[in-house]
């Protein structure tokens, strides 16, 4: 297996503008998390699937993102509009259980002019 | 809330000697503890899991101790290489959730 597969892996846009980040999780992982990190406040969970379905989005900063897993093998993670304090380094994550290893794809890094 | 301190944020130790990384966190209802390393740029690679229920685990030169009764854990590296330059973060699990320190940046002096 591939791994955890992150596109793009740099990411360039201005203010106001849409933003998708997309994910492939390992396969047969059931669960596939988003994560976002800063300098500042380290690695945040933003929303975890089981089986394609959101479970936890309570670490989504606000209704400017978005996320959504049509099927167990891929995953976008939406910005609309798009800020300056958006830019981070975005990860997804998969796992057979919440509780088990977890594998992490190489990132996106997000820059919002 | 369960909170996860790793400190020093960053140290520095020449190549040979053995590297001592500690994790603190304030929940001691824990499932398990992760230890990851993440490379400049890239992803977290996951090095070990110690269950709540084991005291130790080791892989390799690697070797991390869990005492979750006093919320702490510590990676050890024996004689560490310029290879083990990486940030290393510790996570644990609790509450159906993953909470992780900010890591601490290794760098191993030739």
């Amino acid at each position: 297996d591939a791994g955890v597969i992150q596109s793009p892996r740099h990411e360039v846009t201005e203010m106001g503008q849409e933003v998708t980040l997309r994910c492939k999780p390992i396969s047969g992982h059931d669960y596939l998390f988003w994560y976002r990190q800063t300098m500042m406040r380290g690695l945040e969970l933003l929303i975890y699937f089981n089986n394609n379905v959101p479970i936890d989005d309570s670490g989504m900063p606000e209704d400017r993102f978005s996320a959504k897993m049509p099927n167990a093998s891929f995953s976008t993670l939406k910005i609309q509009p798009s800020e300056p304090r958006d830019s981070a380094v975005y990860f997804c994550a998969s796992s057979w259980d919440s509780s088990e290893k977890l594998f992490f794809g190489s990132g996106t890094q997000l820059s919002v002019l | 809330k369960q909170e996860v301190t790793q400190i020093p944020a960053a140290l520095s130790v020449p190549e040979g000697e053995n590297l001592v990384l500690n994790c603190s966190f304030t929940d001691s209802a824990i499932y398990n503890l992760q230890w990851f390393r993440q490379d400049p740029g890239k992803g977290l690679t996951s090095l070990l899991l110690i269950q709540s229920s084991q005291r130790e685990q080791t892989s390799g030169r690697l070797n991390a101790s869990l005492d979750k009764s006093s919320g702490r854990s510590t990676l050890y590296i024996a004689a560490s290489q310029p290879g083990d330059s990486a940030t290393y973060l510790c996570a644990v699990y609790g509450n159906n959730r993953l909470a992780f320190g900010k890591g601490n940046q290794v760098v191993v002096i030739p």
